[in-house]
């Protein structure tokens, strides 16, 4: 089945500054690939998300970039802010968007003020 | 639009006693919903894909006799923990997959305490 393994698992970075989260998957087939964020007790929320068919994608402070061959995806957030604090996980899954999700391990975001 | 309504969010119980998750999708008819499980600090692990109307798939090492899963409606699944025991407590989060190839939409979650 498909496995996801997301880095770093932590980063801590000062306000302004930008973060990078990267995760690599192993199934080819996999063509969905989206990104969560998750603060303490609550929901996973989806922040973006992109499909095989485009290597780049982005949405104000938040991009994410896509290399098929490598089977590799990033999460990147610019001029970050304290509310960018959280869990940010990646995931992947085959098929339609609504398939089942295989979740990348997690990265604790803390950006300092 | 696309809520999906889980309940209870807190259940504190006894072990040995055996605990009900309803998920909800509230103004969609949600043909597949996923259950999920998360213990502290960790990822979401896939226990089960139901579909309306049959029987959940579960994923591996996932007991299909201690969770059981019903999926009647198109909108209404339940997760039940039988016998639940202190290794069972953790956050069971429940997602409903859309048609028209939507993200899933996630439920605010059940934290299950088992004491």
């Amino acid at each position: 089945g498909e496995n996801v393994e997301q880095h770093p698992s932590t980063l801590s970075v000062q306000e302004g500054d930008s973060a990078v989260i990267k995760c690599t998957y192993s199934d080819s087939a996999s063509n969905y690939f989206p990104w969560y964020k998750q603060e303490l007790g609550k929901r996973p929320q989806l922040i973006i998300d992109i499909r095989s068919n485009v290597g780049e994608k982005k949405d104000q402070r938040i991009a994410v970039t896509l290399n098929k061959t490598a089977k590799h995806f990033s999460l990147h957030i610019t001029e970050t802010q304290p509310e960018d604090s959280a869990v940010y996980f990646c995931a992947a899954s085959i098929g339609a968007a609504g398939n089942k999700l295989t979740f990348g391990g997690g990265t604790r975001v803390l950006v300092k003020p | 639009g696309a809520v999906v309504s889980q309940h209870p969010s807190w259940v504190i119980c006894k072990s040995g006693t055996s605990v009900k998750i309803e998920c909800r999708s509230l103004d969609f008819q949600a043909t597949t919903m996923f259950w999920y499980r998360q213990f502290p600090k960790q990822s979401l692990m896939l226990m089960a894909t139901s579909n309306e109307g049959s029987k959940a798939t579960y994923e591996q090492g996932v007991e299909k006799d201690k969770f059981l899963i019903n999926h009647a409606s198109l909108t209404l699944s339940t997760l039940t923990v039988t016998s639940a025991h202190p290794e069972d407590s953790s956050f069971y989060i429940c997602s409903a997959g859309l048609q028209g190839n939507q993200p899933q939409h996630f439920g605010d979650g059940t934290r299950l305490s088992i004491l």
